[in-house]
């Protein structure tokens, strides 16, 4: 299957820092990245669609001028976590849709958040 | 409101045996369906899909059902294997990609 990449794969800042994740596609190009986030011991939750050369769409209920996204080529989207305080500990993850397969997703590994 | 819905949080079966997931979806307008398999600290591994204009899809040991009328399907692994050990989500999809989770079934498969 196609490889997303993503990095840092850990990450641990103090209160008030702004983080920033990478998502990659490595294999295709990708016009629409996700960002999820999960909570230990529960599902998935969408955060944002990414969308190359355009602004991102937030789901309801997350800060967009928190959680900053970027996708400036068709291989890279970037999550900026504003601010962070320690509610924003979690694991992040992106995915990318493959064009030639446009109902398959392929996930990066994750990026664990802890701020202290 | 949980349009997606695994309600069976853990499995448990012996190695070789049928493993059988569950889940159940509200939404009539999805149209595609995935599970996923996902190790603690990894991000998801996409196991098989099925498109909502069918019943049935096969990859190896993989097979999902699909239940239109009952708005259910289900993902069968035959045989189980210890390396199947796992959290399995099932995921559902509209046009614009979206996908929405389950709460994730936690599989563990015996020697």
């Amino acid at each position: 299957g196609a490889v997303v990449s993503q990095h840092p794969s850990r990450v641990i800042c103090k209160s008030g820092t702004s983080v920033k994740i990478e998502c990659r596609s490595l294999d295709f190009q990708a016009t629409t990245m996700f960002w999820y986030r999960q909570f230990p011991k529960q599902s998935l939750m969408l955060m944002a669609t990414s969308n190359e050369g355009s602004k991102a769409t937030y789901e309801q209920g997350v800060e967009k001028d928190k959680f900053l996204i970027n996708h400036a080529s068709l291989t890279l989207s970037t999550l900026t976590v504003t601010s962070a305080h320690p509610e924003d500990s979690s694991f992040y993850i992106c995915s990318a849709r493959d064009p030639l397969a446009t109902d398959t997703q392929y996930f990066g590994p994750g990026t664990r958040l802890t701020v202290l | 409101d949980q349009q997606v819905k695994q309600n069976s949080p853990s499995l448990s079966v012996q190695e070789g045996r049928i493993s059988i997931l569950n889940c159940d979806y509200t939404n009539s307008m999805f149209d595609y369906f995935l599970w996923y398999k996902k190790y603690p600290a990894e991000g998801p591994t996409f196991l098989i899909s099925i498109s909502s204009i069918k019943d049935k899809n096969e990859d190896g040991r993989f097979t999902v059902f699909l239940n239109k009328s009952a708005k259910h399907l289900s993902l069968h692994i035959v045989p189980s294997q210890p390396g199947d050990s796992a959290v399995y989500f099932c995921a559902a999809s509209m046009y614009t990609g979206k996908l929405i989770f389950g709460q994730g079934t936690t599989l563990q498969v015996k020697p």
